[in-house]
């Protein structure tokens, strides 16, 4: 089934510890996204990439890096998790910028 | 940068009810998509609406891009249309990322 997965549905973390969220398409979409959402607000853009090899910054993207090796995957490492890194991540895809986006199930984060 | 809100935040409505959802953008916008979020927290795009008017079923949308307004129509509401109605606007020069209101959490009671 075409669609977007995302990996770990959860995940408690440990402050301080290095953890990648990993994003995979199978629509061989060009652009991708990385959001986070926090409770009681809408989604903010970390990162986002309009094609393979190419990777840029949304509005909070500190604390966090993305890579683009290929079409299909779009991982998001956080290099030294904190506390307020708690949410819950999105990724999403689209077929080209600016069109219809379409998401993952999400992943819950949990920074201790 | 761009301000977009979203009106009523909450709304509690019996099944078989309308309902109109409303998002106002403080600047010019490239394109603006409406979204669902369900219960269980999954994000379903209903709608890409720059401007004009567009109906998938029992919703419908209009945007007047000039005036810097969106509206989602839900006619004969039924307890699956419960949950969170996200906008998202593409700001005129975002280089395409979308900014996004805080939604209108939406329950339909039986």
């Amino acid at each position: 089934i075409a669609g977007i997965t995302q990996a770990p549905t959860s995940q408690i973390l440990a402050a301080g510890r290095r953890m990648t969220l990993r994003c995979t398409q199978d629509m061989r979409h060009n652009a991708m996204y990385w959001y986070r959402q926090d409770l009681g607000l809408g989604l903010r853009l970390i990162h986002y990439s309009n094609t393979a090899g190419t990777t840029g910054k949304g509005e909070v993207p500190d604390g966090y890096s993305v890579s683009r090796a290929n079409t299909d995957d779009f991982p998001l490492t956080l290099a030294s998790a904190v506390p307020s890194q708690t949410s819950v991540y999105f990724c999403a895809s689209s077929q080209d910028n600016g069109e219809t986006q379409y998401f993952g199930p999400g992943t819950r984060l949990l920074v201790l | 940068g761009i301000q977009v809100e979203q009106s009523p935040p909450d709304l509690i409505l019996q099944e078989g009810a309308n309902s109109t959802l409303r998002c106002n953008f403080s600047d010019s916008v490239n394109n603006l998509q409406w979204f669902h979020q369900n219960p269980w927290g999954q994000l379903i795009n209903l709608f890409y609406i720059p401007s004009g008017t567009k109906q998938n079923g029992r919703l419908s949308a209009t945007t007047v891009a000039t005036e810097r307004y969106s509206l989602l129509y839900i006619s004969s509401s039924q307890t699956t249309d419960s949950g969170v109605y996200f906008c998202a606007v593409e700001p005129g020069d975002s280089n395409y990322q979308l900014i996004w209101g805080a939604g209108t959490k939406l329950i339909i009671k039986p």
